[in-house]
Formats: C-alpha cells, structure tokens, sequence
C-alpha cells in the first residue's frame, strides 16, 4: 500500500519546454489534488478533481493542464513552462470532497531555467 | 483578503515543554473544517489533527490537540511534551465549499516554523 505517488521527485526545465508530472493513489479514493508551494507562500490549490471524470480549477490554474485519467492517476501538464512555475508540487487525495483528511504525495521539486 | 492567518513565523521551545501555534481564519461557509498539517525537512506533508465546525468537543490525538474557539474564528495547535522530532514546519488549513455544490478546497497559512531545542 503506497498511498500517493508522485514522478518524477526532481526536473530542471529550460523556459518554454513541456512536461507531465504523474501522481497515483492505490486507496480507492474518489478526490484529487494538486498543489504548489512556494517559500512564504504555503500550500495553493492548481487544480482538483472531485471525481473520476471531473476536473475543476483551484486557486493558481493559469499555465497548467490536468486529467484525471482513471480513479488512480491524476497528472498535471506545463505546455510552456516558466521560471514562474519554479515550485515544489503536491498530489494529494482524499476519500471524498468533504473528506476530514487529505493525504499527500511526497512532492516534485520543479526548476525552470 | 487572507482566509488562514499564523502569525508566527517561527517559534522556539524547550525539549518536554508545551508550545501552541496560533491561527486564525476567516469564512463565510457554515460548514467548514480545519487541519494542521506539520512538513519536516524532508519534505513530506503529515496530517495531525483535524476540527469539523460543528463538532462540540476539541480535538486531540495523542500530544496533539486543537483549542477551537469558533466565536474569535482560532483553532491553535497545542503540542504537549515537544520532542526534538517536532521540530518542523507546521501549516494550518482551512476546508471550505468551492463554486457551490459538493466541492471542497483546502486553503492554506503561510506556516510557523518549529524549532525544539534540547
């Protein structure tokens, strides 16, 4: 049981260039999240999914993509990334939108160059 | 305006003692809730304790409790005993509806830093 899991742990990017960043959970939650932190700045909502099949944005979705491909898995797509989009990157999950507990990845450390 | 406010950017305390991390939030939703999440160096976010708002009692597990005064809009940490394993980041958040319907978000304070000296 592995919980929430994240790839890649590490990327360094140049300006402009496209990545995925994957996340999965084995806990048969219906929720999930992504998240970016920033020094000073705590934990903002990018996107999540209240259920397979739907996606809503959050607080901070401009520059991102996502997809809730099955109940597992949930990526987050840069098309073009920016320096701007230097951040660590959270997935999380929870049994249901109104959860008590959200249980989070062990984050992707992001770097634009 | 700031939805999670922790005033305290850092806070020290002696090895065994009790310590309380302060935080206010703000919300017009009648049913929210409120987390305290503690990030240790490595990174990880660890769920510790959690506050529904219509729940009576104040929370607790283990040395973690939550004094939720719902009127002056607080739910402070209260670590009893510190052991030099506490000593990490730790962020207060808020769960709330978002766009209407089922959907909840979680927003987040900007964290107090723990420091346990022995």
């Amino acid at each position: 049981n592995a919980g929430v899991t994240q790839t890649p742990k590490f990327q360094v990017l140049k300006t402009g260039q496209s990545m995925t960043l994957q996340c999965a959970q084995d806990m048969n939650h219906n929720s999930m999240y992504w998240y970016r932190q920033d020094p000073g700045m705590g934990l903002r909502l990018i996107y999540y999914s209240a259920s397979e099949g739907t996606t809503d944005k959050g607080e901070v979705p401009n520059g991102y993509n996502v997809s809730r491909l099955n109940k597992r898995e949930f990526s987050l797509r840069l098309e073009s990334a920016a320096p701007s989009q230097t951040s660590v990157y959270f997935c999380a999950s929870s049994i249901s939108g109104d959860a008590s507990e959200q249980f989070f990845g062990p984050g992707t450390r992001l770097t634009v160059l | 305006a700031q939805k999670i406010t922790q005033t305290q950017p850092g806070m020290f305390v002696q090895e065994k003692e009790a310590v309380t991390l302060d935080c206010t939030y703000d919300t017009s939703d009648p049913s929210y809730g409120l987390f305290w999440y503690k990030q240790p160096s490595s990174g990880e976010m660890i769920f510790l304790i959690y506050q529904g708002s219509y729940d009576q009692q104040n929370a607790t597990e283990g040395r973690y409790s939550l004094n939720f005064q719902k009127a002056r809009k607080s739910a402070n940490l209260v670590i009893s005993a510190s052991q030099l394993g506490d000593s990490a980041m730790y962020f207060c958040a808020m769960r709330e509806n978002y766009s209407g319907g089922s959907n909840y978000k979680l927003t987040f304070g900007k964290g107090t830093l723990l420091t346990v000296n022995p």
